[in-house]
């Protein structure tokens, strides 16, 4: 089974400055998805920035961007010029890239970063 | 695109009561989960609907919860004799089929229903 880990249960950064979340997975597969979900306090889960494993250039979505090591299956998330909206619980997820098998369909997620942006 | 709604957003009953929480997905999306999120943790799917065919159920589905989704549209969750362990976030998302995705589209989510059990 997979597992994805989160080590930072907390982190902050002050506003416009950059910050580091990371997330390591475990897997035996070749073929999978990561993706990093933001969960602001009493809103919905968004996506904020998906990776495919067989690609290797690292994805980018405006000031998100992910530094994905997939031999040493880690999948950290960065954003710069933090803003005061950045702030909320993110989440890392795996998910498989095969439809067979018990698991296919679903996220695992980690246990989440609650980030603060401090003014 | 209206989004994944649920109803309702929150929900307090008592041990040994049944409930019930309905998700709408996002119009053609023909792919649902199901999810629990307890306080400090990620969500933890539950179970997976294709159109109306319920394709996998999580171990922690156990007999006391059953889900449907009738026409393919809207699906229910319910909880049968609830328990105190069961207070939890619902969470319900939804993606389309992409021809090629291979497993990679996105899953939307909704607000979530806020289940308490006293």
């Amino acid at each position: 089974a997979q597992t994805v880990t989160q080590s930072q249960p907390e982190m902050s950064v002050q506003e416009a400055e950059t910050v580091t979340l990371s997330c390591t997975y475990d897997t035996s597969e070749s073929d999978y998805y990561l993706f990093w979900y933001k969960q602001p306090p009493s809103r919905q889960m968004i996506l904020v920035i998906r990776q495919e494993a067989y690609k290797q250039q690292n994805a980018t979505e405006n000031r998100f961007s992910v530094n994905f090591q997939k031999a040493a299956k880690s999948f950290s998330l960065k954003i710069s010029d933090s803003q005061l909206g950045d702030a909320a619980m993110y989440f890392c997820a795996y998910r498989s890239g095969s439809y067979s098998g018990a698991g296919s369909y679903q996220l695992t997620f980690g246990k989440g970063t609650k980030l603060s942006v401090i003014p | 695109d209206t989004g994944v709604s649920q109803d309702p957003r929150h929900k307090i009953t008592k041990r040994g009561q049944n409930v019930t929480f309905r998700c709408d997905p996002i119009s053609e999306h023909n792919r649902l989960y199901w999810y629990r999120q307890t306080l400090g943790q990620g969500p933890e799917f539950l179970t997976y609907f294709q159109n109306e065919a319920q394709l996998e159920k999580s171990r922690l589905l156990s007999d006391r919860f059953s889900a449907e989704r009738p026409k393919g549209s809207f699906s229910t969750l319910e909880i049968q004799r609830t328990e105190q362990g069961d207070s939890a976030m619902y969470l319900c998302a939804s993606s389309p089929r992409l021809a090629g995705a291979r497993g990679g589209e996105t899953q939307y989510f909704g607000p979530g229903t806020r289940l308490l059990v006293l």
